[in-house]
């Protein structure tokens, strides 16, 4: 079975500067899916960025890119010019590639200083 | 604007009592999800659909059952309600087959059961 570990359960930074979260996996198939989901304080989950396994180009999208390192199965978030907004946690996820069921890591709760 | 919403948002209720949380979408997804968040797990999948009349276990799903007699709606029941299924519970929907991968997710409900 596939499994998800964020091993950072908080993490602070400035504003303006940059922090990256650790997620690591396992999982014995080729093909699949990555994602991180930032929970605000409204609760509401939102699609941060997703990496398909097949890809070695990582994903970036504006300030958030992804350190994919498909060999050592982790799946690290960069940050960049972190924002108040940014506040909140993240968590990482796997989907297998013919399958839509998401396995979510525990949780990183980023807190973002001024 | 296609949407999934959850109801009740706030639920408290006492042990033994049946609960039953509604899941409604409209963006038409054959897929649709239940999971639970707790402090320290993360989101745990407790039922899954893939289409009418289609219902799986998930990983946490004793004591929970779900049907699913149209595409919108996934309505979660707790047969007889236990302190330890107090929790925030949301609902996602996404189809892969047709092109959306991604999965939406609903604003959580939040039950607390004394």
């Amino acid at each position: 079975a596939q499994t998800v570990t964020q091993s950072q359960p908080e993490m602070s930074v400035q504003e303006a500067e940059t922090v990256t979260l650790s997620c690591t996996y396992d999982t014995s198939e080729s093909d699949y899916y990555l994602f991180w989901y930032k929970q605000p304080p409204s609760r509401q989950m939102i699609l941060v960025i997703r990496q398909e396994a097949y890809k070695q180009q990582n994903a970036t999208e504006n300030r958030f890119s992804v350190n994919f390192q498909k060999a050592a199965k982790s799946f690290s978030l960069k940050i960049s010019d972190s924002q108040l907004g940014d506040a909140a946690m993240y968590f990482c996820a796997y989907r297998s590639y013919n399958t839509d069921k998401l396995i979510f890591g525990t949780g990183t709760r980023l807190q973002v200083f001024p | 604007d296609a949407e999934i919403t959850q109801s009740p948002r706030h639920k408290i209720t006492e042990t033994g009592r049946q609960v039953t949380l509604a899941c409604h979408q409209t963006w038409n997804h054959n897929n649709m999800f239940w999971y639970r968040q707790d402090l320290g797990h993360g989101l745990r999948l407790i039922h899954y659909s893939y289409g009418v009349q289609d219902t799986n276990k998930g990983e946490v799903s004793d004591g929970y059952s779900v049907s699913r007699s149209n595409t919108e709606d996934l309505p979660l029941t707790l047969e007889s309600a236990a302190s330890s299924q107090t929790s925030v519970y949301f609902c996602a929907s996404s189809d892969r087959l047709a092109g959306t991968d991604t999965q939406y997710f609903g604003p959580g409900t939040r039950l607390t059961v004394l």
